[in-house]
């Protein structure tokens, strides 16, 4: 079992729907994070948690230390929302710098 | 300001032969970090280099080194490469100390054939 499951797999939505992404993960960490990755390869840190919720334009990230889950959620969310995100964790205590990664959501977002 | 920066884009090797991929972090950066993205694994760390030292590697065989220059630029090798090492690199970097924060680059997709 990985330590890091995201869920679902695949998303498809229409332009203008509330999304979510979730994230559960089996150890204990020190700080989640929430990645971003278009067409091509390139990642974008769109945030990174150890408590609480976070806010970023249509964007919302929260995580509870207790039940080891964290969602993702895009309020009207547009085409452009199109990508993989990714769910990464660091392990408490664990050595700096690697991190460890859920296999991500793919979303498509249709007009 | 520049983010970071990886060459080549793409690279195409044959099994048995050796690959290096390049990193250029964010100026100010002294930490490097280089990940694996293979079709249906997800992202896998791989090195960790600060301030020119390794500090960390992930579970990968020893055929995958690298090392990191004075000026923080660093370099990914894969020697005697195999078809499995087919996969998207990503390089990212940050502050020293600051690993929580890391700002990636846009991969080198290599491709063993």
């Amino acid at each position: 079992k990985n330590e890091v499951e995201q869920s679902p797999q695949n998303l498809t939505a229409q332009e203008g729907e509330f999304i979510t992404i979730n994230c559960s993960y089996s150890v204990g960490i020190s700080a989640l994070h929430w990645l971003q990755q278009h067409p091509g390869g390139g990642i974008v840190s769109l945030f990174m948690l150890s408590s609480g919720k976070k806010k970023h334009g249509r964007l919302i990230a929260t995580i509870n230390i207790q039940e080891k889950h964290s969602s993702l959620h895009i309020t009207a969310s547009h085409p452009r929302d199109s990508a993989v995100y990714i769910c990464a964790v660091r392990r408490y205590g664990g050595s700096q710098g690697n991190l460890i990664f859920g296999k991500g959501t793919k979303l498509s977002v249709k007009p | 300001e520049a983010g970071v920066t990886q060459s080549p884009t793409h690279l195409i090797k044959t099994r048995g032969q050796q690959a290096t991929l390049r990193c250029s972090p964010i100026s100010g950066h002294t930490s490097v970090y280089w990940y694996q993205q293979a079709l249906g694994l997800g992202l896998q760390f791989l090195l960790w280099y600060d301030e020119g030292e390794e500090r960390n590697r992930g579970n990968f065989p020893p055929r995958f080194s690298g090392r990191q220059f004075p000026n923080y630029s660093s370099e990914l090798n894969v020697n005697a490469l195999e078809l499995e090492d087919s996969a998207l690199y990503l390089c990212a970097s940050s502050q020293q100390g600051q690993y929580y924060e890391q700002y990636f680059g846009p991969g080198t997709r290599l491709t063993v054939t």
